[in-house]
């Protein structure tokens, strides 16, 4: 069975700064997908980048970038230039195959961010 | 176009009550999905309709909960008699039957039993 693991239940992070998020997981599969989402207070769970395990490249969307080591087994976010609305929960979720439509995702505890001004 | 939502957004009820979740997906997604949080535990799948039909309803917990999507547009998620462990936030997210990236998320829906 898959696992997904973040081992940082909060954190702090000056605005502007860049901050990275952990996360590793576990499977036995060759084929998955990596998503970070986002959950502000408001409690709507908004995608924010994807990571196939065949990608070569490190996605990359906006100020969002998922640092994919596949050896390691880690699909880290980092946000650059921290702004006061990244302050949320995020999570990071995995399915079995690049696809998520159609696959079941797992996710993992979560990591509560605020930025302070 | 409008997103996928939730109905209603909080529900507090009495243990041994029946409670109704309300899902209405992206208008054209044929896969819906449901999970929900537990307090302190992770997000957790329930299950998945690909139309009316249950793909995957291996994440359900018990023949307390039970899930339908008739006509393959709108999902109800019914406990029926809710229990104090069934308190958490049910989300519920929709896809395109495509290959895509994400499942889009409704807003959740507040769940407390008493």
């Amino acid at each position: 069975a898959q696992k997904i693991t973040q081992t940082q239940p909060g954190m702090f992070v000056q605005e502007k700064e860049a901050v990275t998020l952990d996360c590793t997981y576990d499977t036995s599969d060759q084929s998955y997908g990596l998503f970070w989402y986002k959950q502000p207070s408001s409690g709507e769970m908004i995608f924010l980048i994807y990571q196939g395990s065949y990608d070569e490249q490190n996605a990359t969307e906006g100020r969002y970038s998922l640092n994919f080591q596949k050896a390691r087994k880690s699909a880290n976010l980092v946000i650059s230039a921290s702004q006061l609305g990244d302050s949320a929960m995020y999570f990071c979720a995995m399915s079995l195959r690049e696809e998520a439509a159609g696959n079941k995702l797992t996710f993992g505890g979560g990591t509560r961010v605020l930025v302070k001004p | 176009e409008a997103g996928v939502t939730q109905f209603p957004s909080h529900s507090v009820i009495e243990k041994g009550q029946t409670v109704t979740l309300r899902c209405d997906p992206i208008s054209g997604h044929d896969n819906l999905y449901w999970y929900r949080r537990v307090m302190g535990k992770e997000i957790k799948f329930l299950l998945h309709f690909v139309k009316e039909s249950k793909q995957d309803e291996s994440g359900m917990p018990n023949n307390r909960f039970l899930a339908e999507r008739t006509g393959g547009t709108y999902s109800t998620l019914k406990v029926q008699p809710a229990e104090l462990e069934d308190s958490g936030v049910y989300f519920c997210a929709s896809s395109q039957d495509l290959v895509i990236d994400e499942q889009f998320f409704g807003p959740g829906t507040r769940l407390t039993v008493l």
